[in-house]
């Protein structure tokens, strides 16, 4: 069975400094790789996801990820924050050959912008 | 489509009370998801469908807790009886088809037992 590990439980950054979530897997085969943002209050949607090709995968609102296969990551990065990225962050991963079934989420980085 | 809609928002019940929480996914879509979010364990998957059909519900915590989807627009996550660590937000999602890349969640149901 696959299982994601993130390690910052919390991070506190200010207005336009940088940001990198790590996110890392384990699976023993070919997966596919999410990440989900949750703004207060709401429900959770799809920010990137990678299937294959590029490893360097770019999503909405300046987010991008990383897939590093030797190194079972897909940490996601953004160079300048805003107060607006405020929200939690949830990396997450299936089976390849599942599409979008059963994804398995980490544990959540609640990122806190402040202005 | 409105998305995936549950109801309702919020619920607070007593311990040993029987819960019901509902879900309407996103109309022709073939998978619906139930999760459980709590700030100890995350996102944990409980059990999910394909075409109205249970395909695994091993996330189930206990027998307490049972699950249905009696057509392809309604599916309902039910608790009896209720306890207090069962306090989480549970979410469902829905999915189109398998070869889909976007799961569509809805807003969520917060639940307290007290």
């Amino acid at each position: 069975a696959q299982s994601v590990s993130q390690h910052n439980h919390h991070v506190i950054l200010s207005e336009a400094a940088s940001l990198e979530l790590g996110c890392n897997y384990s699976y023993g085969g070919t997966v596919n790789l999410f990440w989900y943002v949750q703004y207060p209050g709401q429900h959770l949607q799809l920010l990137l996801k990678y299937f294959s090709g590029d490893p360097l995968v770019k999503g909405i609102k300046g987010f991008e990820a990383e897939f590093i296969k030797s190194k079972f990551s897909f940490n996601l990065r953004k160079p300048s924050v805003q107060w607006s990225d405020t929200a939690e962050y949830f990396c997450a991963v299936n089976a390849a050959n599942f599409g979008n079934e059963k994804l398995t989420f980490g544990t959540g980085t609640r990122l806190t912008i402040i202005p | 489509d409105a998305g995936v809609i549950q109801s309702p928002r919020h619920e607070v019940t007593e311990m040993g009370q029987e819960v019901t929480l509902r879900c309407k996914p996103i109309s022709g879509h073939d998978y619906l998801f139930w999760y459980r979010q709590t700030m100890m364990r995350g996102l944990e998957l409980l059990i999910y469908f394909n075409n109205n059909v249970p395909i695994d519900d091993s996330g189930m915590p206990e027998d307490r807790f049972s699950a249905k989807m009696p057509n392809a627009s309604f599916s309902t996550l039910k608790i009896q009886p209720s306890e207090p660590r069962d306090s989480a937000v549970y979410f469902c999602a829905s999915v189109g088809n398998r070869g889909d890349t976007e799961a569509f969640f809805g807003q969520g149901t917060r639940l307290t037992v007290v």
